[in-house]
């Protein structure tokens, strides 16, 4: 079946405490995503990357770090969580011509830092 | 002004009628535009996508494309109470930047 899949689903941790979300997909598509969805302000870019080795910064990428070493994985990584990070997380990706084709989400992580 | 615009909601529809949810955007060099539709607590799905201005007709539903106008809408004929959800509008800018509207949530009465 094709798929995004995110880990954990559910994170509850305490601030400063390094965290990694996982997503995969099994698409074999090239462009990939993060987004945050806050109460009001829909969905926010954090992060995407249009190939392997290639990265490039949202509109809040902040706080945030990913990495592309291979062509299905791109972890999100928070390396000092802070209360302002709590928030939906979700993971995408698209085939094609990458931005252009539709999107295809992940089930969301919905993380809480304290 | 923010990017992607939605009307803001809730809309309330009754069974049968037609939803009419709205989308303008600033960025005049946009060649990808998006409508999902998001149930609680789930992940965002593709309804439609328009790249060409007019319209494109799948089903119950119709995607409108104004580029002049800066504009995209999403008809929803014979709306349905499983219709009831939050719409998503999303528009690709430069490189591979995708942004998406605050939504619009959607209710259809029985």
């Amino acid at each position: 079946e094709a798929q995004v899949t995110q880990n954990p689903r559910y994170l509850i941790t305490v601030t400063g405490k390094k965290l990694t979300v996982t997503c995969s997909q099994n698409m074999n598509h090239e462009y990939m995503s993060w987004y945050r969805q806050d109460p009001g302000l829909g969905l926010r870019q954090i992060y995407y990357s249009m190939n392997v080795e290639v990265t490039d910064k949202g509109d809040v990428p902040e706080g945030y770090k990913v990495s592309r070493k291979e062509k299905r994985n791109f972890p999100l990584i928070l390396e000092s969580p802070s209360p302002n990070q709590t928030s939906l997380y979700f993971c995408a990706s698209s085939g094609g011509t990458g931005v252009d084709q539709p999107q295809h989400f992940g089930d969301g992580t919905r993380l809480s830092i304290l | 002004q923010k990017e992607v615009e939605q009307n803001s909601g809730p809309l309330s529809v009754p069974e049968g009628a037609i939803a009419s949810l709205n989308c303008t955007y600033s960025d005049r060099g946009s060649q990808s535009f998006f409508w999902y539709r998001q149930y609680s607590g789930k992940s965002p799905e593709l309804i439609m996508f328009i790249y060409s201005n007019g319209d494109k007709e799948d089903g119950r539903f119709t995607a409108q494309l104004n580029k002049a106008s800066q504009y995209v809408s999403l008809l929803i004929r014979d709306s349905q109470p499983s219709d009831s959800a939050t719409y998503l509008c999303a528009v690709t800018t430069g490189g591979g930047k995708l942004i998406f509207g605050q939504g619009t949530e959607l209710s259809v009465k029985p």
